[in-house]
């Protein structure tokens, strides 16, 4: 039971350049989201998918894109990396968006832009 | 506004117990979560309540007191593997998408 599939592990991007961050569940889950952890602040939720082809911003959206083609996948785009993109991402799925449904994350991508 | 007040770090000894707090502000409320995070890894579920009083869960117990916006995770019989920051998360409506996080308390513990 693999839960949610997060990679690359690390990553270290140059300005400008882009790419994807890939996360994957395999609980069923509606609901998946992004988040952004930096130091001294709590998770920040970048973007968010209550199902298959359903998509919205969250507290950051500014630079990232995603899409929920299927219930499993939900990968994030960085379209043209910044230093202030530098963070530690997560994924996290859940069963639904009602009282109490606790969050699944994945084991997290380091990324730093230079 | 929003706000979320938990301390920065706290040190407590093998066996002992520590009582971590959070204070909140949000607008709306629907629960508050307690989440675990070891140094390099993922958020791991802890807790949830949306009543008032005490949750008991094996060594670990939190605390929530709706009118005065606080709750608190309280450890017994601290481990070693107990080092960690604990994250409060209160929900400021009826979805997951709308929990706001705080930054968490680090918690370190001496043999």
């Amino acid at each position: 039971n693999a839960g949610v599939t997060q990679t690359p592990k690390f990553q270290v991007l140059k300005t400008g350049q882009s790419m994807t961050l890939q996360c994957a569940q395999d609980m069923n889950h509606e609901y998946m989201s992004w988040y952004r952890q930096d130091p001294g602040m709590g998770l920040r939720l970048i973007h968010y998918s209550v199902g298959a082809g359903i998509t919205d911003q969250g507290e950051v959206p500014n630079g990232y894109n995603v899409s929920r083609s299927t219930t499993e996948d939900f990968p994030l785009r960085l379209l043209s990396a910044a230093p202030s993109q530098t963070s530690v991402y997560f994924c996290a799925s859940s069963a639904g968006t009602g009282r109490g449904e606790k969050l699944f994350f994945g084991s997290g991508t380091q990324l730093s832009v230079l | 506004g929003q706000n979320i007040d938990q301390p920065t770090e706290m040190t407590a000894t093998e066996g002992a117990i520590v009582q971590i707090n959070c204070t909140y502000q949000t607008s709306g409320f629907n629960g508050l979560f307690w989440y675990q995070q070891h140094a390099g890894e993922a958020p791991t579920f802890l807790s949830y309540n949306v009543l008032d009083g005490l949750e008991e869960k094996g060594r670990f117990s939190s605390f929530l007191s709706r009118s005065k916006g606080y709750s608190y995770l309280l450890l017994k019989e601290l481990q070693m593997k107990d080092s960690a920051s604990y994250l409060c998360a209160p929900g400021g409506g009826g979805s997951n998408y709308q929990l706001i996080w705080g930054a968490g308390t680090k918690l370190i513990i001496k043999p």
